[in-house]
């Protein structure tokens, strides 16, 4: 079954505004990372966040991670038109005792469309 | 730093024939590296796991002698599509995680196979 489900599957609003797109997944995780990928193109690494982590910041991005509810947000801040691109959690999975498997399982993605 | 670059862009063959697609890491040491495949609006799924000089770890469901991967230096990987079929026709994606670095993945810009 897929591990991370994101919504909203697509999101669209003006310059200026935030965006927050939420990833949910099913089983124990060493990490959490949020990926960017524009069009046709390959993946771009945002953020990492830890099990024993709740909020990191870098720049306009913002994510939370909450592990009692399986979740996480990513909230871009004061968007831009180049912030348009599809947007994925993805989680790497935590054996039982706790160690990452150092492979990474992909949500479906939440499409972005920044409006100039 | 850290990139990954994948030869070819893009690529058109027709059924029946075998396409090797490249994957090197440009500025590191790559021990492992993996292969995903997306189709158009969805999200990567893992194929396998190549580590340097041993055999990969495919995913299940994934035909290993389908899709032949070669680990044979620390700087690049293959993988081959033997006998492609319209239905392999996808975008591959591979990623490199830099030795010593578990949770850190570097992708490539990905490859697009046209099976005709």
């Amino acid at each position: 079954s897929q591990q991370g489900e994101e919504d909203p599957q697509a999101l669209s609003i003006q310059e200026g505004e935030n965006a927050t797109m939420n990833c949910s997944y099913k089983t124990s995780i060493n990490n959490l990372q949020w990926y960017r990928q524009n069009s046709g193109r390959g993946l771009v690494h945002l953020i990492l966040i830890r099990s024993n982590e709740r909020e990191k910041h870098s720049g306009r991005l913002r994510v939370t991670l909450d592990t009692s509810k399986k979740s996480s947000s990513l909230l871009i801040t004061a968007s831009r038109a180049a912030d348009t691109a599809s947007y994925f959690c993805a989680t790497d999975l935590a054996n039982a005792g706790g160690t990452s498997y150092g492979k990474l399982t992909f949500g479906q993605g939440t499409i972005l469309t920044v409006h100039p | 730093g850290a990139v990954v670059s994948q030869h070819p862009s893009w690529v058109i063959c027709k059924s029946g024939t075998s396409v090797k697609i490249e994957c090197r890491s440009l500025d590191f040491q790559a021990t492992t590296m993996f292969w995903y495949r997306q189709f158009p609006k969805q999200s990567l799924m893992l194929m396998a796991t190549s580590n340097e000089g041993s055999k990969a770890t495919y995913e299940q469901g994934v035909e290993k002698d389908k899709f032949l991967i070669n680990h044979a230096s620390l700087t690049l990987s293959t993988l081959t599509v033997t006998s492609a079929h319209p239905e392999d026709s996808s975008f591959y994606i591979c990623s490199a995680r830099i030795a010593g670095r578990r949770y850190e993945q570097y992708f490539g810009p990905g490859t697009r196979l046209t099976v005709t």
